[in-house]
C-alpha cells in the first residue's frame, strides 16, 4: 500500500508567480487536508476536500485554492506569491473526514 | 475563536522520569482533540485521540472540559520519545484542523 505523496519536493517561486503542489492520496482515501507549516510553528489549516467537494476551509484568503480529482489525488493552487508564503506544505489523506489523517512528507516552498 | 496553546516549546527530561506535555484549548462547543508526533526525518503521525481513550506507546491523554487541557502524559520516558509533538482539535467531523505550536521533547540519558 502507498503511503501519501506529494510533489515536487521543494521548489522556488518568484513572488508574484503562481503555483500548483500536487498529493496523492493514500489507496482507499476519499478525503485530502492541506495545511502550511512555517519555520517553527505548528501546522495551520488551509483546506479540506471530501468527495471532490470543498469540505472546510482556514483562515487564508481567496488566493489559496484547490481540487480534489475523481481519483481523490489533489492539487493545492497559490496565486499572486507573496514572501510569507514561504513554507512547508503538508498534504494529509483519509478514509472520511473523521478517519485518522495520514501525512505526507510535504513540499517545501520558497518565494524569493 | 479556536486556539491551541502549547506553552512550552523545549521540555527535557531524563530517562525513566515522568513527562507531561501541556496542551490548553479554547473552543465553543464540543472539540476533537489529538496529539501527533513527529520523530526526526519521519512523517507527522496521530499519536492519539481523546474519543478513543488509547494509551499509545504509554502516552495517555486525559480532556479536561472545565480546564480546557489536554496534557500529554507518560509516567516513564524512554529516549525514543524524543520528538516533536503537537496538539490539536478539530471542530468535528474531522473539519478545521487547529495545531499548537508545537513542544519538542527531549529524554536525556
Amino acid at each position: 500500500e502507498t503511503g501519501v505523496t506529494q510533489s515536487p519536493t521543494h521548489l522556488i517561486k518568484t513572488r508574484g508567480q503562481q503555483v500548483t503542489l500536487r498529493c496523492s492520496s493514500q489507496s482507499g482515501h476519499n478525503t485530502v487536508s492541506w495545511y502550511q507549516q512555517a519555520l517553527g510553528q505548528g501546522p495551520q489549516f488551509i483546506f479540506q476536500y471530501y468527495r471532490e467537494e470543498e469540505n472546510g476551509r482556514g483562515n487564508f484568503p481567496p488566493r489559496f485554492s484547490g481540487l480534489q480529482f475523481p481519483n481523490y489525488s489533489s492539487e493545492l493552487n497559490v496565486n499572486a506569491l507573496e514572501l510569507d508564503d514561504s513554507a512547508l506544505y503538508l498534504c494529509a489523506s483519509s478514509l472520511s473526514p473523521s478517519y485518522e489523517q495520514y501525512f505526507g512528507p510535504g513540499t517545501r516552498l520558497t518565494v524569493t | 475563536a479556536q486556539r491551541v496553546t502549547q506553552p512550552e516549546k523545549l521540555l527535557s527530561v531524563f530517562k525513566g522520569a515522568p513527562v507531561e506535555l501541556k496542551c490548553n484549548y479554547s473552543y465553543s462547543g464540543s472539540p476533537e482533540l489529538f496529539w501527533y508526533v513527529q520523530y526526526s526525518r519521519q512523517r507527522l503521525q496521530l499519536l492519539l485521540r481523546h474519543i478513543s481513550r488509547e494509551s499509545i506507546k504509554g502516552f495517555t491523554a486525559d480532556l479536561n472540559k472545565g480546564e480546557t487541557s489536554f496534557h500529554l502524559k507518560k509516567p516513564f520516558a524512554q529516549e525514543e520519545d524524543s520528538a516533536m509533538y503537537y496538539c490539536a482539535l478539530s471542530g468535528g467531523k474531522g473539519q478545521n484542523f487547529v495545531f499548537g505550536p508545537g513542544t519538542r521533547l527531549s529524554v536525556l540519558p
